[in-house]
């Protein structure tokens, strides 16, 4: 069961656009929610990450935007440029929980066009 | 440069055979975590240590296993190979025990099972 649902699947975005992931959780319990980056070749690290006491989070280009009612979270990376493009991964974890395992969504592979 | 290191990078071998991998945490990371990749199935993860016991089980095949040794380094074990284990394996490190802290991971094993 997929518990994390991340979409699109592949993103291609112009430089200087906006590109927009999105997830959304099921488990209502869920309180921690990061993103990964992962470049060709390398594994993910994390980019940024929120918690459900903010609807917003914000790290240079980088933001997460939060809606706990909808039970959905969202990457928007501003000013895309094509050293973005990589493969992004959302997640969510219950900080609170005996199993507190990151459960992750399926990926999203961003192309910045120069 | 995360810290984490893996080896072997690749790894060519048939069905049937057993293969080990091997991963050493960022200095100071107790916990260590081994996580499949694959095209259709993303970031599925396998198993977590701490401090030399198991943590935490993902969805890990019985012909696999793993231990963290004293030293925290951590071995993969995949027997038994099928040609369906082909996939990038990666290992992740983090201080604490729960997986809602931030994940290190290195640049992965990359087993092909011919």
């Amino acid at each position: 069961q997929q518990q994390v649902k991340q979409s699109p699947q592949s993103l291609i975005v112009q430089k200087g656009g906006i590109s927009i992931i999105n997830c959304a959780y099921e488990n209502t319990a869920f309180d921690y929610f990061p993103w990964y980056q992962q470049f060709p070749g390398k594994g993910p690290a994390l980019l940024i990450a929120i918690r459900p006491d903010v609807s917003e989070k914000k790290e240079g280009r980088f933001t997460i935007s939060f809606n706990k009612s909808a039970k959905q979270f969202s990457l928007h990376i501003m000013d895309s440029q094509p050293g973005d493009s990589a493969t992004y991964f959302c997640a969510a974890a219950n900080e609170h929980s005996n199993n507190r395992k990151l459960i992750w969504g399926l990926g999203t592979s961003l192309a910045v066009n120069p | 440069d995360s810290g984490v290191t893996q080896t072997p990078k690749h790894l060519i071998t048939a069905t049937g055979q057993r293969v080990t991998l091997r991963c050493s945490p960022r200095s100071g990371d107790l916990s260590v975590y081994w996580y499949q990749q694959s095209l259709d199935q993303g970031l599925q993860f396998l198993i977590q240590y701490y401090n030399g016991e198991e943590r935490a089980k993902g969805n890990i095949l019985e012909r696999f296993s793993a231990q963290q040794f004293p030293d925290l380094h951590s071995e993969l074990n995949l027997s038994s190979l099928e040609l369906g284990d082909s996939a990038l394996y990666f290992c992740a490190s983090s201080t604490g025990t729960g997986n809602t802290g931030e994940l290190f991971f290195g640049e992965g094993s990359r087993l092909t099972v011919l």
